[in-house]
């Protein structure tokens, strides 16, 4: 079995400040590693994935992750944040047909 | 780019009606996916189908049914809607299965909100 733990429901930021979004995984094999935001009244949209080529995966937007595997880890981070990067991040962890979704975090960024 | 078209944003029913939530995505795409969305609990898969006429129960298939006839058509049915599935219901699709690493990225659509009074 496998799970993902996004460790706060709720980060706030002010505009211009990093971003770290927690997420831990728990997986029997060597897993795919996603993160998708959702915009208010929008479906999922990817974001990043990770499958095993390089542990710093670059996504859309100036996010990035980077996979630990020590740690089970893959926190989504962002140097400065935009107001338009107010939203709800799910972490995602995928092995063979096993997909699971994180509770979701959601980001609010303020001016 | 890939759309995937949920036909309702939002749904109000009553008790015990029978609904039919449709998704539609324009990209050939072998695998579809419905799921459940709920504050706190991220997303749940219901059912997914891997090929027209072919279908999975997902982590909770109980009060659901699907129906696909065709390849870019995927329903979920609700035979007798109840108050506990008024949620977030999402639509995904993706190019190929779980056993293809690099086309396994689901496609979502916007969501119907559904409420059961």
């Amino acid at each position: 079995a496998q799970s993902v733990t996004q460790l706060d429901s709720h980060v706030s930021v002010s505009e211009g400040t990093p971003v770290l979004l927690r997420c831990n995984y728990s997986s029997s094999y060597s897993p795919s590693l996603f993160w998708y935001v959702q915009h208010p009244n929008k479906g999922l949209q990817l974001l990043l994935k990770y499958t095993s080529a390089a542990t710093l995966v670059k996504g859309i937007n100036g996010f990035e992750a980077e996979f630990k595997k020590s740690e089970t880890s893959f926190h989504l981070t962002k140097p400065s944040a935009h107001m338009s990067d107010a939203a709800e991040y799910f972490c995602v962890v995928r092995s063979y047909n096993d997909m699971r979704f994180g509770a979701g975090t959601r980001l609010t960024v303020k001016p | 780019d890939v759309k995937v078209t949920q036909s309702s944003r939002y749904l109000v029913k009553r008790t015990g009606e029978k609904v039919f939530l449709e998704c539609v995505q324009d990209m050939d795409h072998e695998n579809m996916f419905w799921y459940r969305q709920d504050p706190g609990l991220g997303l749940r898969l219901i059912y997914f189908s891997y090929d027209v006429k072919m279908k999975e129960k997902g982590d909770i298939p109980e009060g659901y049914s699907v129906s696909r006839e065709k390849k870019e058509r995927f329903s979920l049915i609700l035979e007798s809607a109840s108050t506990n599935q008024t949620s977030m219901y999402l639509c995904a699709s993706s190019l190929q299965g779980f056993g293809a690493p690099s086309k396994d990225i689901q496609y979502f659509g916007a969501g119907t909100r559904l409420s059961v009074l």
